[in-house]
């Protein structure tokens, strides 16, 4: 089956400070991940979508510079949250599909709840 | 505007009745709509998807009614469980854009 993981599981930072987070697709290949951050009242908000062979996109209020993705490899994406402050506090979710899945689904790893001191 | 729009916020049944949850969307280029579970502390878990072109979607306890007119759909809880309280969320998908966007979700309570 299709598999995400994701770790840390929880992290908390110092305000001012960055923090990275790792998502890891086991069971398929992850041609397209995207990362979300779900707020306390568990609203999704889209960071950004990256596929293989074309440019990350970014949703409106989230860029490059604070939010870095890699997508280096069909298994494996991060993204660090950089200069992290209290707005940034929330649930940051991988959706990962691709071949090997039913294409159009997004799978789901557990997220890195991100707490900022 | 909000694309995906879910009711109710919250739903509260007993144990062995059905479940509805709704859910509307604006945006017609949308052609698959994933529901997924969530329980505290978890990530969202596939529960079960229907494509447009389908009016039904049946996974044992668990159906989706889609009415593409009318751009609504519904999931359908029979026999609902205590074990099914989670919050349950309807997402739509775009081909096109590879985007997913998701609703505010439902809360539900299955009381023993």
């Amino acid at each position: 089956g299709a598999l995400v993981y994701q770790y840390p599981r929880r992290t908390i930072c110092k305000s001012g400070t960055s923090m990275r987070m790792e998502c890891q697709a086991v069971g398929f290949q992850a041609t397209s991940v995207a990362w979300y951050r779900q707020s306390p009242q568990k609203t999704f908000e889209l960071i950004a979508l990256s596929t293989v062979n074309s440019a990350i996109k970014y949703e409106q209020n989230f860029t490059q510079e604070k939010f870095p993705i890699s997508h280096p490899n069909l298994s494996f994406s991060s993204m660090t949250v950089l200069n992290a402050y209290l707005e940034d506090r929330g649930l940051y979710l991988c959706g990962a599909r691709g071949p090997g899945t039913n294409q159009d689904t997004q799978y789901f790893g557990p997220g890195t709840r991100l707490l900022v001191l | 505007q909000q694309q995906v729009r879910q009711s109710p916020q919250s739903l509260t049944v007993w144990e062995g009745e059905t479940a509805i949850l709704n859910c509307s969307y604006e945006d017609s280029t949308f052609n698959y709509f994933p529901w997924y579970q969530q329980f505290p502390g978890e990530g969202p878990a596939l529960l079960i998807s229907i494509r447009s072109v389908s009016d039904k979607k049946e996974d044992g306890r668990f159906t989706i009614f889609f009415n593409k007119r009318e751009k609504k759909l519904s999931l359908h809880i029979t026999d609902s469980q205590p074990g099914d309280s989670a919050t349950y969320f309807c997402a739509a998908h775009n081909t096109n854009t590879g985007k997913l966007t998701f609703g505010d979700g439902t809360v539900l309570t299955v009381k023993p």
